[in-house]
This record gives structure tokens, sequence and C-alpha cells, in this order.
């Protein structure tokens, strides 16, 4: 499976736009593109998938590059709820549902 | 739609005693894995069942087991506890097979082993 890196911590204001992005060099052609947000004592919760370019729900964006070996989340406008930790997984079907987690990206949004 | 349930949610256990943990799946999947996550380790995958099938497992003792039941209920034990077991347990529900499938996760059962 696709090793990812990303930022440690991140810091942010209400109301600003946060770029979450993640390194994953060695992604594979089948593999897609997941993120993740956790709030502490609490299970992951799915935020967006894509496989290459642009995915936009009405939570996020997720910008990949045509090489793949990175991408981007982006999050409009946070508030002080989207306090949590970021996970970026890499993965394809021959997984199964095994998700492999980095040590995500914690972010902090100051009022 | 109710989401996925584990319990307990906590659970305090003593040093080579057992335990076991529960997960009711979303209604419908028929997918389920579990995680442990700790401090130190991070979020780290057990394994993951499929009509009552072991379909992966990771890298963890043969203290860690489990087995899930034809109507997609899952169940994990640890025998013989150990201090490091402590831990937040995650159970996650897909509806199909496939890394590009949505896991939904439980809240958790935070077990503390003393």
């Amino acid at each position: 499976l696709a090793k990812t890196t990303q930022p440690i911590s991140m810091d942010s204001y209400e109301g600003q736009e946060v770029n979450i992005t993640c390194s994953h060099n060695n992604i594979a052609t089948n593999d897609y593109i997941t993120w993740y947000q956790q709030f502490p004592s609490q299970g992951p919760r799915f935020i967006i998938q894509g496989y290459k370019t642009k995915v936009t729900n009405e939570v996020a964006s997720l910008f990949i590059p045509a090489d793949r070996k990175s991408s981007t989340l982006s999050l409009p406008r946070v508030s002080l709820s989207d306090t949590a930790v970021y996970y970026c997984l890499v993965g394809g079907n021959n997984a199964g549902n095994m998700l492999t987690f980095g040590g995500g990206t914690r972010l902090m949004v100051k009022p | 739609k109710a989401g996925v349930t584990q319990t307990p949610r906590y659970l305090i256990k003593t040093r080579g005693q057992q335990v076991t943990l529960s997960c009711s799946p979303i209604s419908g999947h028929r997918s389920v894995s579990w995680y442990q996550q700790t401090p130190g380790q991070g979020l780290q995958f057990l394994f993951e069942y499929f009509s009552e099938t072991q379909r992966n497992k990771g890298n963890f003792p043969g203290r860690f087991s489990g087995r899930q039941f034809s109507n997609s209920r899952s169940e994990m034990n640890v025998s013989t506890l150990e201090l490091g077991d402590s831990a937040l347990y995650l159970c996650a529900s897909s509806l199909v097979v496939g890394s590009n499938t949505e896991a939904f996760f439980g809240q958790g059962t935070r077990l503390t082993v003393v």
C-alpha cells in the first residue's frame, strides 16, 4: 500500500480556506485517494474521495494533479468545529477494506 | 438509518483477563473492519471480515481474534490482556469490499487495562 506524508499540524482562523497537502509518491494505478476527519474519542468520518483531477462535495474539494503523486484537501471557510485530525489514505480494491492510516494532520482553527 | 454501534463504550479490565467487544454494522453492510488507536501508534488495522470470512489481518499477535456472524455483526476478542492493549478500538462497516468504498466508523470502545 502506498505510504502517505502530510504535515503533522496546521493552524488557521475562522473563515479562512485551509489546504492540506498529502504526498503519495508510490501511488499505484488502481489506488484511490480518500480523506477522513476525526474528532477526539470518535471514529474517523469520510470526507471525500477521488481518483484524478478535482472532486467537490458539500464540505470539501480534493485536487489531484495529473501525476497523482500528491493531493490537496481544501476546506472552504473553516469554523471552530473543523478543528480535528485529517487523514489522507490511498488504496485500491486489492486491499479489501483494509485502510492504512498515517499520522494525519492536526488542524487547529482559532477564533 | 442507524450508524455503526459498538458496545460497550468504556471498559476497564485487569492484566491477564480477556475481553470481547461487539460491533453492529449499518444495516445491509456486510464488511466489518476493526482498528486499534493509541497515542503512540495511531490508527492500526486489526482485521476485516466479509460474509463471515476473515479477508485481511493486520500485524497483531494471536491474542487478538475476531469473528463475524451471519447477520454481519462482529466481535473481537483479546485474551491475556496486557497494559499496552489499552486503546480505543474502532469498528468500521462498508457496503461492499474495496478501498474505494466509504467506511463508516463507530464511536469506539475505550479499553483500559490496569
